[in-house]
């Protein structure tokens, strides 16, 4: 059972325009939520976190909005760039132990 | 500027063979994880050491063991491979597993593992 599911495998946006990846969670009782980027044959890099007393937390061109009602969160990137074409990990831990990551959703920014 | 290091890069296993995949790190973190990853499953956490001297289980330990020989290094060792093992493995470091809800992981560039 899947308790971070990121249902788009992959999307495509014209650069300069804006990307949204979504994210679901299951368990309440996460209290932090995280992003990383993948490029191909590296690591995964983290990007930006939110903790579950917010709804929102900024970092120059990336933004992560939580709705906890809806166990929801979303990663938007503003404007896109052809950079930032890799694949994204929503992650969600509870006090920072075992992190559960989703299967990641792949971005195309197309010059 | 070295962060995590993971040896070897790739490695191909007849099933059966055992092997022991290295990390090591520099930044002088607590916490350390083997993650692996396979398509369509995201990252799956496989063992942890949240500090020298500890560890413990993650989502899929079976057939994994660990060894935390100091506060450098952290290996995983795969007694007798299976097919199911092909994967591509991730090492990560953290200052301490608090510290990682706000900074989260460094990661390791990866061992991509074959078994035949």
């Amino acid at each position: 059972d899947q308790q971070v599911k990121q249902n788009s495998p992959s999307l495509s946006v014209q650069e300069g325009r804006i990307s949204i990846l979504n994210c679901d969670y299951t368990n309440s009782m996460f209290d932090y939520f995280l992003w990383y980027k993948k490029y191909p044959a590296e690591g995964p890099t983290f990007l930006i976190s939110i903790s579950s007393i917010k709804d929102k937390n900024e970092d120059g061109r990336f933004t992560v909005f939580l709705n906890k009602s809806a166990k929801h969160l979303s990663l938007h990137i503003v404007p896109s760039q052809p950079g930032d074409s890799a694949v994204y990990f929503c992650a969600a831990t509870r006090m920072g132990f075992k992190t559960i990551f989703g299967a990641g959703t792949r971005l195309f920014v197309k010059a | 500027n070295a962060g995590v290091t993971q040896t070897p890069k790739f490695q191909v296993l007849k099933t059966g063979q055992s092997m022991t995949l290295q990390c090591a790190q520099d930044m002088n973190h607590n916490s350390m994880y083997w993650y692996r990853q396979d398509p369509g499953m995201g990252l799956r956490l496989i063992y942890y050491s949240a500090s020298e001297g500890t560890t413990d289980k993650g989502e899929v330990p079976n057939g994994y063991n660990v060894s935390r020989l100091n506060k450098r290094e952290f290996s995983l060792r795969l007694e007798s491979a299976a097919p199911s093992q092909t994967s591509v493995y991730f090492c990560a470091s953290s200052e301490s597993y608090r510290t990682a809800t706000s900074y989260g992981y460094t990661f390791g560039s990866g061992t991509r593992l074959t078994v035949v």
